[in-house]
């Protein structure tokens, strides 16, 4: 069955310094694997996406996430934390079968403190 | 132009109320979502449509029910009201691109309150 884990319930990382953001997922097939952003009271809003191909996936915000294979993760990092990154963020795993399901990890919050 | 959007963004009722949350996308999806996300953050899908089709029907009290008019259309009806129902609803769409993926797109979530 496909999954994800979040780790970490909580990040913590000063201004300027580089963040991780960890997961890892277990899958049948091919991954199909995605960050979300989601700031205090609104939507979630999509960060980026690995399907195939570089392993380094850039997306928005200056985000990039690292695809490794051997270790099943796909942690999102950013080489430079601004205080509006302060937000919670999910990975999320495509479900098997047709569906159109994804699979969430239970979030991570992420504090840039000044 | 919004691409995901909900009404109405707060709702507050009385146990044993009968509400509504109406959903629309612009963005030409063929797939719709309705999520519930608690005080703790955990998202946990509801429902899906598919061309107006119901593909996914988790484990949900039937007090609830969706409703698909269209394609761009995704409503959530509730009966009965809870305590427990109190949470944020969000809708989402997704279109199946030719990779295989799927990536959704949220609206702006529905706090629904039931005092």
């Amino acid at each position: 069955a496909q999954s994800v884990a979040q780790p970490e319930d909580q990040v913590n990382v000063a201004e300027g310094n580089p963040l991780t953001v960890k997961c890892t997922y277990s899958v049948s097939g091919n991954p199909y694997l995605f960050w979300y952003v989601q700031y205090p009271n609104r939507g979630l809003q999509f960060l980026l996406k690995y399907i195939t191909g570089d392993n380094l996936v850039k997306g928005s915000y200056g985000f990039e996430a690292e695809f490794n294979k051997s270790q099943t993760s796909f942690h999102l990092k950013k080489p430079s934390a601004l205080v509006s990154d302060s937000a919670l963020y999910f990975c999320a795993v495509r479900g098997a079968g047709n569906n159109r399901k994804l699979i969430w990890g239970l979030g991570t919050s992420l504090a840039v403190n000044p | 132009d919004t691409a995901v959007s909900q009404t109405p963004k707060y709702l507050v009722t009385q146990m044993g109320n009968d509400k509504s949350i109406k959903c629309e996308q612009n963005l030409g999806h063929d797939t719709m979502y309705w999520y519930k996300q608690d005080s703790k953050k955990f998202l946990k899908i509801m429902f899906s449509y598919n061309n107006k089709e119901l593909i996914i029907n988790e484990t949900v009290p039937n007090r609830f029910s969706p409703k698909s008019p269209d394609k761009a259309h995704l409503n959530l009806h509730i009966n009965s009201l809870e305590l427990g129902d109190s949470a944020v609803y969000f809708c989402a769409s997704s279109q199946l691109r030719t990779s295989g993926s799927y990536e959704q797109y949220f609206g702006p979530g529905t706090r629904l309150t039931v005092t």
